[in-house]
């Protein structure tokens, strides 16, 4: 059980373009869902907390309107780079949690990598 | 400001060696400690959660305890399929605040 799907996995694109990843619970109900960045040998920082019809709260010095995140629903959040540029390149990773009392669940990451 | 800690940040065992991992953790009002285990280019995969001082959680080769500041990972006589990126979280609000890691390698 506590499934959560992250798509895509990899992504090459261009400068400027504007990159979706969407994270998915799979088999259960999340209230609140995460959006991590990784950065090689490091810690996962927090981008941003979001529950399902609200608007997201973003971390300081997270531009939220660069990274632009929606949760629609209770197993669904994306997260939308927008203009992306090489420094956004790294490994982000969304998680789920069914609850504040309960711990959360990690997707695979999407790697994603601006030329 | 609360600050998760690990060491070592490398350790590199021969199978069947037994050893521990340490966390340390400064965090007004903990809520939860949490182990999780990452493999190279995965999210990290959820192993336990220590609510207050005292507690133990058992799972396979592993056991995770607690103290008012640190806690530990101890992995008996391990398997190479042990080798990965072990993680330590802290939870005071809603967020988790991660230690960079303590990446174990098992050699057969």
């Amino acid at each position: 059980g506590a499934v959560v799907s992250q798509h895509p996995s990899r992504v090459i694109c261009k400068s400027g373009t504007s990159v979706k990843i969407e994270c998915r619970s799979l088999d259960f109900q999340a209230t609140t869902m995460f959006w991590y960045r990784q950065f090689p040998k490091q810690s996962l920082m927090l981008m941003a907390t979001s529950n399902e019809g609200s608007k997201a709260t973003y971390e300081q010095g997270v531009e939220k309107d660069k990274f632009l995140i929606n949760h629609a629903s209770l197993t669904l959040s994306t997260l939308t780079v927008t203009s992306a540029h090489p420094e956004d390149s790294s490994f982000y990773i969304c998680s789920a949690s069914a609850g504040s009392t309960q711990p959360q669940h990690f997707g695979d990451g999407t790697r994603l990598s601006i030329l | 400001e609360d600050q998760v800690t690990q060491s070592p940040e490398a350790l590199r065992l021969q199978e069947g060696e037994s050893s521990s991992l340490n966390c340390s953790y400064t965090v007004s009002g903990l809520r939860g400690l949490f182990w999780y285990r990452q493999d190279p280019g995965k999210g990290p995969e959820f192993l336990f959660t220590l609510y207050s001082a005292g507690e133990e959680k058992e799972k396979e080769r592993l056991k995770a305890t607690l103290t008012k500041k640190e806690s530990f990972l101890h992995i008996t006589a391990p398997k190479p399929e042990d080798s990965a990126t072990y993680l330590c979280a802290s939870q005071a609000g809603t967020a988790l605040i991660f230690g960079k890691g303590t990446t174990l390698s098992v050699s057969s």
